[in-house]
């Protein structure tokens, strides 16, 4: 089982580079999110998607675009990189149209942009 | 800005002794949940609190939830080494959990 899949785990941009993250989960979860993490900050949300169809934007979506493509797969685009946007990004996925279940993340990715 | 806080941000013990990580919220909280990310890995979930003055254990963890539902506790008693890494609250005050800032545990041998 392989849970949520995120790729790829390691990427260095240059300034003004775009790139897409992608991630897909096989548990049948309506809802999944993308995270980053920098050092005191913690985990803040980036977008999430409640369900197939439908994306939100979280606490931090200035540089960011999201795509669910399917109930599986919901991938982060950066359109234009910045060395701001360094930092660990963690896709996450939740059971169907709940909120108060665990939330399952995905071995992350970190991100580099010079 | 940050919508759950947690104290400290870092915490270093010796083996045996206990630890205690806070989480704070400006606003009530449906519910909470406590995750555990080793270094280098993802978060883990732990558990999730959802009633007034709950307290849940689990072997050498305890966890609880504020009368108020604004704050949430994570103590462990006699620390081991594989206790290390960052432990997160992430609450819910709205439609969404936030995640509190984390606190890191270094475990001295």
């Amino acid at each position: 089982n392989a849970g949520v899949t995120q790729t790829p785990k390691f990427q260095v941009l240059k300034t003004g580079q775009s790139m897409t993250l992608q991630c897909a989960q096989d548990m049948n979860h309506n809802s999944m999110y993308w995270y980053r993490q920098d050092p005191g900050m913690g985990l803040r949300l980036i977008y999430y998607s409640a369900s197939e169809g439908t994306t939100d934007k979280g606490e931090v979506p200035n540089g960011y675009n999201v795509s669910r493509l399917n109930k599986r797969e919901f991938s982060l685009r950066l359109e234009s990189a910045a060395p701001s946007q360094t930092s660990v990004y963690f896709c996450a996925s939740r059971p169907t149209g709940m909120v108060n279940t665990e939330a399952f993340f995905g071995q992350g990715t970190r991100l580099t942009v010079v | 800005g940050q919508q759950v806080m947690q104290i400290p941000q870092y915490q270093h013990v010796q083996e045996g002794e206990d630890f205690t990580t806070y989480c704070n919220s400006s606003t009530t909280l449906s519910n909470i949940q406590w995750y555990k990310q080793r270094p280098g890995g993802h978060p883990v979930f732990l558990i999730q609190l959802v009633k007034s003055g709950e307290v849940k254990k689990q072997k050498r963890l305890t966890f609880q939830f504020g009368e108020a539902k604004k704050n949430s506790s994570l103590h462990i008693t006699a620390t081991q080494t594989t206790d290390v890494g960052t432990y997160f609250c992430a609450g819910r005050p709205g439609n969404q959990f936030y995640f509190g800032t984390g606190t890191s545990l270094t475990v001295i041998p």
